[in-house]
């Protein structure tokens, strides 16, 4: 069964950082694409970020990109998001979130983790 | 980035209806779609993939159609079960993004 279960989540002030791992099992992990999913307080779902099988390609959205960084440990089979210049605006549940190795949809998520960014 | 765009925004509807949740993309994406469902403070869970490829082990109640710009999600006989709220997703480029939502409420 495939399994993920991130955390790391916390309060952190405006301009600060946190690191978000999603540890994993139930499936080949280095065979994989993985994503980021974040959803504010009562808002929709926002795709944040992917890393190919290997780490070797990210993508990230727009609002995220130069302050978080997508990586991913195989060896030990998880996922980690550096979060940094932290805004309000980035205040969310983020979720791990896995599909088909390309990675392109998501059938296997995690429970989320709340980072909260605020004074 | 490709914008999504559903509607409605939310739809009241009593068990055993049938609903109809519309997803339109600002351009073509052949059938790079996938719907999901959420219910308040769970993950969300996938449905259909490829614009009309069932999940497995999602019910055969839902069914989805489409492709370029314009797609559906049907739910066809609604069960008390289906009450959430449904997003679509485009994967045809990056970023990847989502539509903004859409309530099923009971009626």
């Amino acid at each position: 069964e495939v399994q993920l279960s991130e955390s790391g989540g916390g309060l952190v002030p405006p301009g600060g950082s946190l690191r978000l791992s999603c540890t994993t099992s139930g499936f080949t992990f280095n065979n994989y694409a993985m994503n980021w999913v974040r959803q504010a307080p009562g808002r929709g779902l926002e795709w944040v970020s992917l890393t190919s099988h290997s780490g070797d390609t990210r993508y990230y959205a727009d609002s995220v990109k130069g302050r978080f960084t997508i990586s991913r440990d195989n060896s030990n089979s998880t996922l980690y998001l550096h979060l940094t210049s932290l805004r309000a605006e980035d205040t969310a549940v983020y979720f791990c979130a896995k599909g088909p190795r390309s990675g392109n949809y998501y059938n296997s998520w995690g429970q989320g983790t709340l980072v909260t960014v605020s004074s | 980035a490709i914008r999504m765009t559903q509607s409605p925004s939310s739809v009241s509807a009593s068990a055993g209806d049938k609903v109809t949740i519309t997803c339109r993309a600002s351009q073509g994406i052949s059938t790079y779609f996938a719907w999901y469902q959420q219910k308040p403070g769970k993950a969300p869970k996938l449905l259909i993939y490829a614009a009309s490829t069932l999940e497995s082990g999602v019910p055969s109640r839902f069914s989805g159609s489409g492709s370029g710009t314009d797609f559906t999600l049907t739910i066809s006989g609604l069960q008390s079960d289906d009450f959430a709220t449904y997003y679509c997703q485009q994967y045809y480029s990056y970023p990847r993004t989502f539509g903004q939502g859409t309530k099923v409420e009971i009626k």
